[in-house]
């Protein structure tokens, strides 16, 4: 069956960078995208961009822009999402979530992270 | 304003008909637009229920209750998800999803409680 599976909870200091992975199975990675969403504590969803597994391309929403960088490695059908310049308010559960033409119809569990000084 | 707007709450007893609307700004018309919508409950990931452009152009997806339809409503600019026969475990958020200018947009979520 189809699995997405992240990486565990971070806490990061103000000005500080994450990186949190979405480990796909049960489907062909490189065949439909990769979506990155979050939801700050509270609060609602938050799109933040795609990723092609099968060319690399990428397409992030205006206000991440210059500040998220999508990736994928192929060999272990993982996708990457790296936020960096860490603030308050970026204190979120990351989403990633599979895209077909349907819509997201997967979910991974979500990654809870947390931005302290 | 706001892409898409969503009210913030609604109340039913069980075995109504949740009207759930998605209201897209003024000056975009929902016409052309195919709008997602999806349940989260406390401490999940939200689930994909369904979509719907037309009712040439709609999928309710794989598991989810048929209790649960898409349609729009054109005078009203605006999506709209409908549960019959309310149940408890309806209980919950649900979020509609537009791609609009080259980015997709959430709705700010409407929370369903049942009586």
């Amino acid at each position: 069956q189809v699995q997405l599976v992240q990486s565990g909870a971070e806490v990061r200091k103000p000005g500080a960078s994450v990186k949190v992975s979405c480990k796909t199975s049960g489907y062909t990675f490189t065949s439909l995208d990769i979506n990155w969403m979050r939801q700050a504590p509270g609060q609602g969803l938050e799109w933040m961009g795609w990723l092609s597994p099968n060319r690399g391309e990428t397409d992030y929403a205006q206000r991440f822009r210059g500040r998220v960088t999508m990736t994928r490695d192929t060999a272990t059908n993982t996708a990457y999402m790296e936020l960096t310049g860490l603030q308050s308010d970026d204190t979120a559960i990351y989403f990633c979530a599979r895209g077909i033409e349907a819509g997201f119809d997967h979910w991974g569990q979500g990654t809870l992270v947390t931005v302290s000084s | 304003q706001a892409v898409v707007t969503q009210p913030a709450s609604l109340s039913a007893s069980p075995g109504a008909t949740a009207r759930l609307t998605c209201t897209l700004r003024r000056d975009i018309s929902i016409g052309p637009y195919k709008i997602y919508w999806y349940q989260q409950k406390p401490g999940s990931p939200p689930l994909f229920l369904l979509n719907y452009k037309s009712d040439s152009d709609k999928l309710r997806a794989s598991g989810v209750n048929s209790r649960f339809s898409g349609y729009k409503d054109a005078s009203a600019n605006a999506g709209i998800l409908l549960i019959s026969g309310l149940q408890s475990e309806d209980q919950a958020d649900y979020y509609c999803l537009v791609w609009h200018s080259e980015a997709y947009v959430f709705g700010s979520g409407t929370t369903v409680t049942v009586l």
